[in-house]
């Protein structure tokens, strides 16, 4: 079971727009609708922010969106804050197993 | 509230075994999967077994199979994961992570704390 590739890290001041890539195969994000997202803070538990590539649970900002084309979803993190910064993980169904990204260090400058 | 509290992580040899708890409450543990999650020192996120409902159903991450089981007890509202011939790749922060609020097993809206494994001589 391979891990989807995402950026090691993006960066954005504050009110500024980034996007999170997660390129994947066919085997997984393009097959499947099924690719979610989680932010985890230092020494904290991952939180889910998207699920079913574009669907936000409720108390997550809408200023957090999903989306995917072909193999590679993506998560825009619109209107920047500092409560932001974190690290993100993509994950997506692969038919039994569950693949996650190697995870992005999103910075707030 | 939900609360998923992970219990039993501690320092082993290689080898050797441990059996992590998980403890649930705040929801109906009996209606939900229930996945076992763990992150390497520094490292990325790693799925690494689920189970059914009703434990009719498991699955494993091939680094796994053959080595851990995953299993449940609804009537104690608990997840388990056995783990046997341990090695130092093991060593890892382990999530108990449940699909509560959401039906079937696609992405997980309950997490806890996460319980750490450390596979040392």
């Amino acid at each position: 079971q391979s891990v989807l590739t995402q950026p090691r890290s993006v960066s954005g001041s504050p009110g500024q727009s980034v996007t999170i890539s997660c390129t994947g195969t066919s085997s997984d994000v393009g097959g499947y609708e099924f690719v979610s997202w989680y932010q985890q803070h230092p020494g904290k538990a991952p939180k889910l922010m998207i699920y079913d590539v574009t669907k936000r649970p409720s108390g997550v900002p809408d200023r957090f969106s999903g989306s995917k084309s072909g193999n590679t979803a993506s998560l825009t993190i619109s209107g920047l804050q500092t409560e932001d910064e974190a690290d993100y993980y993509c994950c997506s169904y692969a038919g039994s197993p569950f693949v996650f990204g190697t995870g992005t260090n999103v910075a707030v400058l | 509230e939900v609360q998923l509290v992970e219990s039993g992580g501690g320092l082993v040899q290689p080898g050797g075994s441990l059996r992590l708890s998980c403890a649930a409450s705040g929801f109906t543990f009996s209606r939900y999967w229930m996945n076992w999650v763990r992150q390497a020192p520094g490292k990325g996120l790693e799925w690494v077994a689920n189970i059914k409902d009703d434990g009719s159903g498991k699955n494993y991450a091939d680094s796994v199979r053959g080595r851990f089981t995953i299993s449940r007890d609804n009537a104690e509202r608990s997840l388990y994961l056995q783990m046997n011939s341990l090695r130092v790749e093991d060593t890892a922060v382990y999530y108990c992570a449940g699909a509560h609020p959401y039906n079937g097993n696609t992405h997980w809206g309950s997490w806890g704390q996460g319980t750490l494994v450390t596979v040392s001589s």
